[in-house]
């Protein structure tokens, strides 16, 4: 089992630039989330979601949108990459239950540089 | 807003002896979980404890968690310089998890 995979590892945009970053999990969990931490900060929340077919917005969702393809791909979006932006993505996954959240599961993260 | 906050911020300790840090929330939890993260990688659970219960082992893990005061503490016993690393508490609210800060152990020779 992989678990998490994310790509890409590294990545350098310069401002106005799109990408999308890919995350793939092959637990079957039902939940995905992506996060982006910062320098001396723990993880905020961009958008997650709960189940296949729906997505919801976490703690900081501007300028990001994202795409459950099916119940292993959860896929972030960055239409037009501000400087701000640079920041470390996590993707995690997790079973989860009546809304409960249970253990997640991380990926080895993606390094975004905006110029 | 961050759900939970860790506290200390940082913290420096010889190898061998025990290391605490503590973790307060603002809302009602069905469970909260201690996570590590080392330098540059994704985090790694280490434990979660249910809003039912008190206290939770694992190896030289030992967590606490006090509803009353909406605070938990992870107990690390015989510190290793494995250790070094960021701990952070999540709280679990609406389908998602919401982590705190994280605290800082470094585990001296």
């Amino acid at each position: 089992n992989a678990g998490v995979t994310q790509t890409p590892k590294f990545q350098v945009l310069k401002t106005g630039q799109s990408m999308t970053l890919q995350c793939a999990q092959d637990m079957n969990h039902n939940s995905m989330y992506w996060y982006r931490q910062d320098p001396g900060m723990g993880l905020r929340l961009i958008y997650y979601s709960a189940s296949e077919g729906t997505t919801d917005k976490g703690e900081v969702p501007n300028g990001y949108n994202v795409s459950r393809l099916n119940k292993r791909e959860f896929s972030l979006r960055l239409e037009s990459a501000a400087p701000s932006q640079t920041s470390v993505y996590f993707c995690a996954s997790s079973a989860s239950r009546d809304r409960i959240v249970g253990e997640q599961f991380f990926g080895p993260g993606t390094r975004l540089t905006v110029l | 807003s961050q759900q939970g906050e860790e506290d200390p911020q940082a913290l420096s300790i010889q190898e061998g002896e025990n290391a605490t840090m503590n973790c307060s929330y603002k809302t009602s939890i069905n469970n909260l979980q201690w996570y590590r993260q080392n330098s540059g990688r994704g985090l790694v659970h280490l434990i979660l404890i249910r809003s039912n219960e008190r206290e939770k082992h694992s190896g030289r893990l030992r967590v606490t968690l006090d509803t009353s005061k909406k605070s938990s503490s992870l107990l690390i016993t015989a510190s290793r310089a494995a250790d070094t690393a960021s701990y952070f508490c999540a709280t679990d609210r609406d389908d998602k998890i919401i982590f705190g800060k994280g605290t800082r152990l470094h585990i001296l020779p």
